[in-house]
């Protein structure tokens, strides 16, 4: 059994200063871990996944996340929001001993003020 | 190279009709799979296909089917349309199968039941 949850269904910041989306996961088995975001109106686009190798991962964008299996998180970070930032962002699970059946968290939206 | 291609982009349909949605993957894509996308449920996994055969199903009722022809495009059909298919239907392609491997989305085609 898997589940990931997302800790913030909100997230607000200002233009420039730093974005934190949480989340957290649980797996029966070693898990893979997907960030992803949608902009309105678009399909899912990948930012950046984690598949056991380094625990730091970087994405697309200045994203990053780390895996910290202790904490069971994943959290997204990115180090200065842009006003093009502002999107869905959705924290997804899938374990590689089991079907790899995805398993999506609720979504984050994150808004960027001026 | 073009992306994933989902037709049409909007549906309206009458309850208790069915429905056939379409896609085409990246060129050389070999895995297709279907995501419901509500408000109520989110992001939810339907099935994955790959070399024409189903590999996976989520948690779905049989009204819900899929197929994939020799040229990896799938096609997602709905019979018997309830209110509650009201949704964001999203289809992704990848060259292997499994989601632990990457999947590019496409921009979904929306139905509206009625």
């Amino acid at each position: 059994a898997q589940s990931v949850t997302q800790l913030d269904s909100h997230v607000s910041v200002s233009e420039g200063t730093p974005v934190l989306l949480r989340c957290n996961y649980s797996s029966s088995y070693s898990p893979s871990l997907f960030w992803y975001v949608q902009h309105p109106n678009k399909g899912l686009q990948l930012l950046l996944k984690y598949t056991s190798a380094a625990t730091l991962v970087k994405g697309i964008n200045g994203f990053e996340a780390e895996f910290k299996k202790s904490e069971t998180s994943f959290h997204l970070t990115k180090p200065s929001a842009h006003m093009s930032d502002a999107a869905e962002y959705f924290c997804v699970v899938s374990a590689s001993g089991g079907s790899y059946i995805p398993t999506f968290g609720r979504g984050t939206s994150l808004i960027v003020h001026p | 190279k073009a992306g994933v291609t989902q037709t049409p982009r909007y549906l309206i349909k009458t309850r208790g009709q069915q429905v056939t949605l379409s896609c085409s993957p990246i060129s050389g894509h070999r895995s297709v799979s279907w995501y419901q996308q509500t408000p109520g449920q989110g992001l939810q996994f339907l099935f994955e296909y790959f070399s024409e055969t189903q590999r996976n199903k989520g948690n779905f009722p049989g009204r819900f089917s899929g197929r994939q022809f020799s040229n990896s495009r799938s096609e997602m059909n709905v019979s018997t349309l309830e209110l509650g298919d009201s949704a964001l239907y999203l289809c992704a392609s990848s060259l292997v199968e499994g989601f632990n491997y990457g999947y590019t989305f496409g921009s979904g085609t929306r139905l509206t039941v009625v």
